[in-house]
């Protein structure tokens, strides 16, 4: 399978602890994006990054997340100090350059904050 | 920014009638038109897709016609089938020069009955 992935699928975590997610787009695919979607929501976009450089971050990303991708491939989300308002399912995809390209989602990482 | 509202927030219909659903932009700049299907703990999966520049796209049983002027696109899914049914997101490119990020509508529940 070639499409997107993510790592972990599921996380339960207590409030205050950090959690990092992991994120693998397809592999020709220079633009990464992350996506926070709460139930009976869609989407609401987070942060994107245009092969390494981060280029914009949403307000809803508060100092205590933090996303980096490293030489341009994989993409890590972090979550320090997490409260149970983070708690949501964690959504990745990825596009090709260009013009505004189609954007191909991963299996999303739900975590549920106690 | 832009804001992209979904209309109805469910729809149920017979095996083998269509369902329709319409989407309403506010920015007039946004020139990229995605559809998604959701499966019930999956990610988002693009289905169809219509640029500014063309007011209809069609692929097998799924088309979307564009009305730029009105600022609505809709989805239209004909002789509709039981694995049809799924949460159905609309969602526009937000303008911004380098960034893409899309802006989601809040889903329509389709539930086809057999």
């Amino acid at each position: 399978d070639t499409g997107v992935s993510q790592d972990p699928r599921h996380k339960i975590t207590k409030r205050g602890q950090n959690v990092t997610f992991r994120c693998d787009p397809i592999s020709e695919h220079n633009r990464l994006y992350w996506y926070r979607q709460t139930l009976g929501q869609g989407p609401e976009f987070l942060t994107y990054f245009q092969n390494e450089a981060q280029l914009e971050k949403s307000r809803l990303l508060s100092d205590r997340f933090s996303a980096e991708r490293p030489k341009g491939s994989f993409s890590t989300l972090e979550i320090q100090r997490t409260e149970q308002g983070d708690s949501a399912m964690y959504l990745c995809a990825s596009s090709l350059g260009g013009l505004a390209g189609a954007q191909y989602f991963g299996p999303g990482t739900r975590l549920t904050v106690l | 920014g832009e804001n992209v509202e979904q209309h109805p927030s469910t729809l149920s219909v017979q095996e083998g009638d269509s369902a329709v659903i319409k989407c309403t932009y506010s920015d007039s700049a946004s020139n990229y038109f995605p559809w998604y299907k959701q499966e019930l703990g999956k990610g988002p999966q693009l289905i169809i897709d219509i640029r500014s520049n063309v007011g209809e796209k069609k692929d097998q049983r799924i088309a979307v016609t564009l009305n730029k002027t009105a600022k609505h696109f809709s989805l239209h899914i004909t002789e509709t089938q039981p694995e049809d049914s799924a949460v159905y997101f609309c969602a526009g490119e937000a303008s911004g020069g380098s960034n893409y990020k899309l802006t989601f509508g809040k889903g329509t529940l389709l539930t086809v009955n057999p």
